[in-house]
């Protein structure tokens, strides 16, 4: 069964440090990986889109890498908001066909 | 990219009732989908809505309990079909514009059913 793993579960951070996200997953093969922000009460945003031949991406503060022979992928998030409070979503898309693969999520907490 | 709303945002709803979710895109894509997310959970897939044929339940989902409509490449609809406490949860809709582009999702409805 094709699973995505994310750790931590939870983090709470202080405003203006950094903090990583990790992501494991068995997926394979598979089309693409996308980080995805969600705040409370709301939908998913796409942060990051990588294909499997991409090691990393950057939006802004938020950096994702990719590791395909490890099969991890990690979202590093520089001098860290307030706004930054969310939960934080990995997503496989597998090789074939449409059904996305989520992770857990982390749940990101950023305080003053 | 796509622009996708949803009505209601929000509804609390008593059991044994059912309530219709509306998904507008305002672009037209060939795939729509619908997920649920219960409280503290990931995004579960329910369904993949086609136009012009039947959507495509997941394991654990029948068309009896969530009927859904697609009757044109921008829109589409999820009734949750008498309910019960369990159903509560956030449902969204998701397009995919291409095999490579991001997957966007709706703002989610949020129901809660007492």
């Amino acid at each position: 069964k094709n699973q995505v793993e994310q750790s931590p579960q939870s983090l709470i951070i202080l405003e203006g440090k950094n903090c990583t996200l990790q992501c494991n997953y068995t997926v394979s093969p598979f089309s693409n990986l996308r980080w995805y922000k969600q705040d409370t009460g709301r939908g998913p945003v796409s942060l990051t889109i990588m294909t499997f031949s991409e090691n990393t991406k950057s939006n802004g503060r938020y950096t994702a890498t990719l590791d395909a022979d490890t099969k991890q992928s990690s979202l590093h998030i520089t001098a860290s908001q307030l706004s930054d409070s969310a939960s934080y979503i990995c997503v496989v898309t597998p090789d074939a066909g449409n059904m996305l693969t989520f992770g857990g999520g982390t749940r990101l907490m950023v305080k003053p | 990219s796509a622009v996708i709303s949803q009505k209601p945002s929000r509804d609390i709803c008593q059991r044994g009732t059912s309530l219709t979710i509306q998904c507008q895109v305002d672009s037209q894509v060939t795939m729509m989908f619908w997920y649920r997310q219960q409280p503290g959970q990931s995004l579960t897939l329910i369904a993949t809505a086609n136009q012009g044929s039947e959507a495509t339940y997941e394991s654990g989902f029948v068309i009896d309990k969530f009927p859904i409509s697609r009757p044109n490449l921008t829109f589409s609809t999820l009734t949750v079909s008498n309910m019960s406490p369990e159903d509560s949860s956030i449902y969204l809709c998701s397009v995919d514009v291409g095999q490579k582009e991001t997957q966007y999702f709706g703002p989610g409805t949020r129901l809660l059913v007492l």
